[in-house]
């Protein structure tokens, strides 16, 4: 079956740690989007990759890092810096013609900071 | 930047009953689009609507960009329907999201 997966479901870290949250698709699309939710707000954009080898930082990037060496995998790495990362975590996928009209998100992983 | 605000923010139904949703937004985008959030978490997208109205089985959407206003409309409403409804309007390759409207439909 098509589609995007997000691994794990729910994470623990303590305070201090760096942790990284995956993200895999498997439609064949070359656009890939991390949102970060909050309870009670809308999704936030944290970083979009267009293509292999590139992305851009979103509205909050402060404290996260990404990488997209593979078109499947998107992962983002929640860094020590980043003040208040207890949050809902959503990775999203969208065919490159169409950009962030047609987006198709994964399950989510929830973290909680310790 | 553009704003993007929602009402109501919570809305309690019986099963059978019919709501509107609405969405307005600050500027003139590209495009608008309904998702709905299930209590899990999942977010699907209803709807595609930059402007006019479309319609899909209960759920219909109507876009008036040039007052700056999307609605919702669920029709027989169903204990399945409930979770978070978000509208949210691409400007500059981004999403800008609303703070949803948190829809529970009791039995």
């Amino acid at each position: 079956d098509g589609g995007i997966t997000q691994s794990p479901k729910y994470l623990f870290r303590k305070e201090g740690q760096n942790v990284t949250l995956s993200c895999e698709q498997n439609l064949n699309h070359d656009a890939m989007y991390w949102y970060r939710q909050d309870p009670g707000q809308g999704l936030r954009l944290i970083y979009y990759s267009q293509i292999v080898n590139d992305f851009q930082k979103g509205d909050i990037a402060e404290g996260y890092s990404v990488s997209r060496e593979k078109k499947e995998s998107f992962p983002l790495t929640v860094t020590s810096a980043q003040k208040n990362p207890t949050a809902f975590y959503l990775c999203a996928s969208s065919p490159a013609d169409r950009g962030p009209d047609t987006q198709y998100f994964g399950p989510g992983t929830r973290l909680t900071v310790l | 930047g553009i704003q993007v605000e929602q009402s109501p923010p919570d809305l309690i139904l019986q099963e059978g009953a019919n709501s509107t949703l609405r969405c307005n937004f600050s500027d003139s985008v590209n495009n608008l689009q309904w998702f709905h959030q299930n209590p899990w978490g999942q977010l699907i997208n209803l709807f595609y609507i930059p402007s006019g109205t479309k319609q899909n089985g209960r759920l219909s959407a109507t876009t008036v960009a040039t007052e700056r206003y999307s609605l919702l409309y669920i029709s027989s409403s169903q204990t399945t329907d409930s979770g978070v409804y978000f509208c949210a309007v691409e400007r500059n390759y981004q999403l800008i999201w609303g703070a949803g409207t948190k829809l529970i439909i009791k039995p």
